[in-house]
């Protein structure tokens, strides 16, 4: 069984970079996409950028500017980090795995428990 | 982007009554070389991540129970529960996968009466 686990600060300053770090177990992080999704509290969904195995990297326009993630096949991970962080980006962070068949990523079939970031001073 | 919108925000259903969730997408999701729509419905209860019910618009993960059900076809979709039971209370979103950026409805919170 595919589990995923988010990890990283909970509080960050503002103008600060926030940085996640989702691990991958139960199975192999390769030929699949992985994605950052956000929930702030009582609000809805907003997926944030997805990355395939080969580093290539899908963004949300509404966050390019300020997002980048990598992956870590040798440890199974893959990372996110956003920039220049305000009070908005307070939210739970989930990582999520996409169902991927030749090659191409569709709905998100497994996900993290999910990881608090307050951003606060 | 694809705009999701679910109707309505909020529902409360009586126990063993029929709920419907309606999702519109601003753009057809139905895919037509496959003839499959990208369209998936999530259930998400407090405190937990959002967990797959239905992709391809109709087709029901496994372990799912048979009274949910995904149906529509271009644009407008709909998630039926056939019987609602008290652990279906939760907000569910609708999801497109036919272009980037993923985009999610608002969701629609489901409660008991």
């Amino acid at each position: 069984q595919v589990q995923l686990q988010e990890s990283g600060p909970g509080l960050v300053k503002p103008s600060e970079t926030l940085s996640l770090t989702c691990t991958v177990s139960g199975g192999s992080i390769n030929t699949y996409y992985w994605n950052w999704i956000r929930q702030p509290a009582g609000k809805g969904l907003e997926w944030i950028a997805r990355i395939y195995d080969t580093g290539t990297i899908n963004y949300n326009p509404s966050l390019k500017s300020r997002v980048s993630m990598s992956v870590d096949t040798s440890k199974n991970q893959f990372s996110l980090k956003l920039t220049s962080v305000t009070a908005a980006d307070t939210a739970v962070y989930y990582c999520a795995r996409d169902s991927t068949s030749d090659g191409y990523p569709y709905y998100f079939d497994y996900w993290g428990q999910g990881t608090l970031v307050t951003v606060s001073s | 982007d694809i705009v999701m919108t679910q109707s309505p925000d909020s529902l409360a259903v009586s126990l063993g009554e029929r709920a419907t969730i309606n999702c519109r997408s601003s753009q057809s999701v139905l895919y037509s070389s496959n003839n499959k729509n990208y369209l998936a419905w999530y259930q998400q209860k407090p405190g937990q991540p959002p967990k797959l019910l239905i992709y391809w618009a109709s087709t029901r993960e496994s372990g799912v129970p048979d009274r949910f059900s995904g149906s529509g076809s271009g644009t407008d979709f709909t998630l039926t529960i056939s019987s609602l039971q008290a652990e279906d209370v939760a907000v569910y979103y609708c999801l497109q996968y036919y272009g980037t950026p993923r985009t999610f409805g608002q969701g629609t919170k489901l409660e008991i009466k």
